[in-house]
């Protein structure tokens, strides 16, 4: 099956610095990404879509400014979390829905195996 | 924001029985796709099911969907201490692939 990673798994940094993590589709292209967070104990929330070429589309209440999304290319696209803050930290899980390429197109969404930030 | 709701929020049971997780969403969806998560880890997924579908099987798995009271069910029969994980729908609207997750169900599986 595809295969959706991040880089890094885990990242510990200071306040006020900034953390970019990657997201990659490892045998297939995404022409769309998706970033999630998740707070212990709570489900996924959707943070921004992003599509290859072009800007993210945020979710109502998440700073397009502090969270900046780039989907250079067709396997990849980073978030990097900018003068990360304490209540920054959290589960981030970047998704994947693979380019429909003459096989049959699938309406599933390839997920990362998440990067835990913690900001002290 | 959140699509649906999951009930119950957390189930415990004893190895062998089945497990049983209700999911209710709010808009006309795609598909709704069933996932597994282990604590601290990524997604797994377990099941599609499309919106003109109303029942599959995988496995142990079988999922139901009611579009009338846009409502699922995931149905794990016969559990093992290794089912134990949070499972969590996630519904997908027309035209408009961004999957929405329910809150969860957090499945114990006791040996």
């Amino acid at each position: 099956g595809a295969v959706v990673s991040q880089h890094p798994s885990w990242v510990i940094c200071k306040s006020g610095t900034s953390v970019k993590i990657e997201c990659r589709s490892l045998d297939f292209q995404a022409t769309t990404m998706f970033w999630y967070r998740q707070f212990p104990k709570q489900s996924l929330m959707l943070m921004a879509t992003s599509n290859e070429g072009s800007k993210a589309t945020y979710e109502q209440g998440v700073e397009k400014d502090k969270f900046l999304i780039n989907h250079a290319s067709l396997t990849l696209s980073t978030l990097t979390v900018t003068s990360a803050h304490p209540e920054d930290s959290s589960f981030y899980i970047c998704s994947a829905r693979e380019r429909s390429s003459g096989r049959p197109s699938t309406d599933t969404q390839y997920f990362g195996p998440g990067t835990r930030l913690t900001v002290l | 924001s959140q699509q649906g709701e999951e009930d119950p929020q957390a189930l415990s049971i004893q190895e062998g029985e089945n497990a049983t997780m209700n999911c209710s969403y709010k808009t006309s969806i795609n598909n709704l796709q069933w996932y597994r998560q282990n604590s601290g880890r990524g997604l797994v997924h377990l099941i599609l099911i499309r919106s003109n579908e109303r029942e599959k099987h995988s496995g142990r798995l079988r999922v139901t969907l009611d579009t009338s009271k846009k409502s699922s069910s995931l149905l794990i029969t016969a559990s093992r201490a290794a089912d134990t994980a949070s499972y969590f729908c996630a519904t997908a609207p027309f035209n408009n692939n961004d999957m929405r997750f329910g809150a969860g169900t957090r499945l114990t599986v006791k040996p």
